[in-house]
């Protein structure tokens, strides 16, 4: 049962350019939601994050969209730089007591 | 401000191997959680303690179990290995009266059953 998921296993990208990495949900009882970022050996990163009471939250380049009607929420990268490609996590939580995550996206940005 | 360490990097079991993995959070830090990434899936909730109490658990068997010390730092064990076992386990610490979901990852102990 998976709660939160990320359909696109990978988005390429040219330096430059926005990247939109998105993520649907399927508990209406999630009320907080995150992104992280995971380079290969290290440990994820924690990027932006979101109220399910807001439906915007903008961090520099980074800037998360949540459409809780349509449990969807979507990260844009804008511009894209070569050092966020990366593995891109979406997170959701209830009452902060755990994270559910998604499997991830690949992002690569292209020079 | 020391960050999350966790040791040891790797390691390599066989089937029915019991397993220890150790966790130090970052400085101040009282709350330890513990995830499961199995290859190509996002992390998996394992447990979390706080102030050395168990303070939700995943849905993982009980052959799953967690310490935590007075000092904060974790141990994972895993007893009876089975060969879906192999993953990369992360600790994570964060503050209670942080923000919702924002924790501090180590970079993981990657396991392996034979």
């Amino acid at each position: 049962d998976q709660q939160v998921k990320q359909n696109s296993p990978s988005l390429s990208v040219q330096e430059g350019r926005i990247s939109i990495l998105n993520c649907d949900y399927t508990n209406s009882m999630f009320d907080y939601f995150l992104w992280y970022k995971k380079y290969p050996a290290e440990g994820p990163t924690f990027l932006i994050s979101i109220s399910s009471i807001k439906d915007k939250n903008e961090d520099g380049r980074f800037t998360v969209f949540l459409n809780k009607s349509a449990k969807h929420l979507s990260l844009h990268i804008v511009p894209s730089q070569p050092g966020d490609s990366a593995v891109y996590f979406c997170a959701a939580t209830e009452y902060g007591n755990k994270l559910v995550f998604g499997a991830g996206t690949i992002l690569r940005v292209k020079s | 401000e020391t960050g999350v360490t966790q040791s040891p990097t790797h390691l390599i079991k066989t089937r029915g191997q019991q397993v220890t993995l150790r966790c130090s959070s970052q400085s101040g830090h009282n709350t330890v959680s513990w995830y499961q990434q199995a290859l190509g899936q996002g992390p998996q909730f394992i447990f979390q303690y706080y102030r050395e109490e168990e303070n939700g658990r995943g849905n993982f068997p009980p052959r799953f179990s967690g310490l935590q010390f007075p000092n904060y730092s974790s141990e994972l064990n895993v007893n009876a290995l089975e060969l879906d076992d192999s993953a990369l386990y992360l600790c994570a610490s964060s503050l209670p009266e942080d923000r919702a979901g924002e924790l501090f990852f180590g970079e993981g102990s990657r396991l392996t059953v034979l």
